[in-house]
């Protein structure tokens, strides 16, 4: 019940494509939802992150879709660069958990030129 | 920017054997993190504490484990007697406050190799 799913695994994208990457939660305690970006040789680095009081963020070229019936949430990377090519984690956490942060399996992008 | 730092970014030791790992959190950071990553799998968490105190532990966190402030700036990891399976990243951050709305900044990370 703490696991936190997510998918693809890896994701090959086109610049300028979008890419878009899945998770589901069964933890209704989990009250906020981070996305965690890590670069090769680096610690994760928060992205972007949601409460589910509402059903959409968006900073720049990242938006978090949130669907707290069905319990999902989606990180879309507009106009995707090779820049972006990193591993990212979706992630839970509840107010009551000392912020214990419960991740994802991790996504590997890459964009390809 | 002020960052999490941690040492040594690897450690190789033989199985049985006794290893700290050290991190300096972030300086007006009251609350501390433990998490590991296994080569390939998800970032895990290991444990979390404040005023000297572990919060909350997951169930990796076994007697082996243990952590210690011992002065105003580093924190650490200590595995009493290594296992092969502790092989991993493991990475120490840090946050402001203990609400989920507090970031928190992790640090590079030290590979753990277990022979």
């Amino acid at each position: 019940q703490q696991q936190v799913k997510q998918s693809p695994q890896s994701l090959i994208v086109q610049k300028g494509g979008i890419s878009i990457i899945n998770c589901a939660y069964e933890n209704t305690a989990f009250d906020y939802f981070p996305w965690y970006q890590q670069f090769p040789g680096k610690g994760p680095a928060l992205l972007i992150a949601i409460r589910p009081d509402v059903s959409e963020k968006k900073e720049g070229r990242f938006t978090i879709s949130f669907n707290k019936s069905a319990k999902q949430f989606s990180l879309h990377i507009m106009d995707s660069q090779p820049g972006d090519s990193a591993t990212y984690f979706c992630a839970a956490s509840n107010s009551g958990g000392y912020q214990k942060v419960t991740f994802g399996t991790g996504t590997k992008l890459q964009v390809i030129p | 920017e002020p960052e999490v730092t941690q040492t040594p970014s690897h450690q190789v030791t033989q199985m049985g054997q006794e290893v700290i790992l050290r991190c300096v959190p972030i300086s007006n950071h009251l609350y501390f993190y433990w998490y590991r990553q296994i080569l390939g799998q998800k970032v895990e968490f290991l444990v979390s504490f404040y005023n000297n105190e572990i919060s909350e532990k997951s169930e990796i966190f076994d007697d082996q484990f243990s952590v210690e402030r011992p002065d105003g700036s580093n924190f650490t990891l200590k595995i009493r007697s290594t296992k092969l399976e502790d092989s991993a990243m493991y990475f120490c951050a840090s946050s402001e406050g203990d609400t989920p709305y507090n970031e928190q900044f992790f640090g590079p990370g030290t590979r753990l190799t277990v022979l």
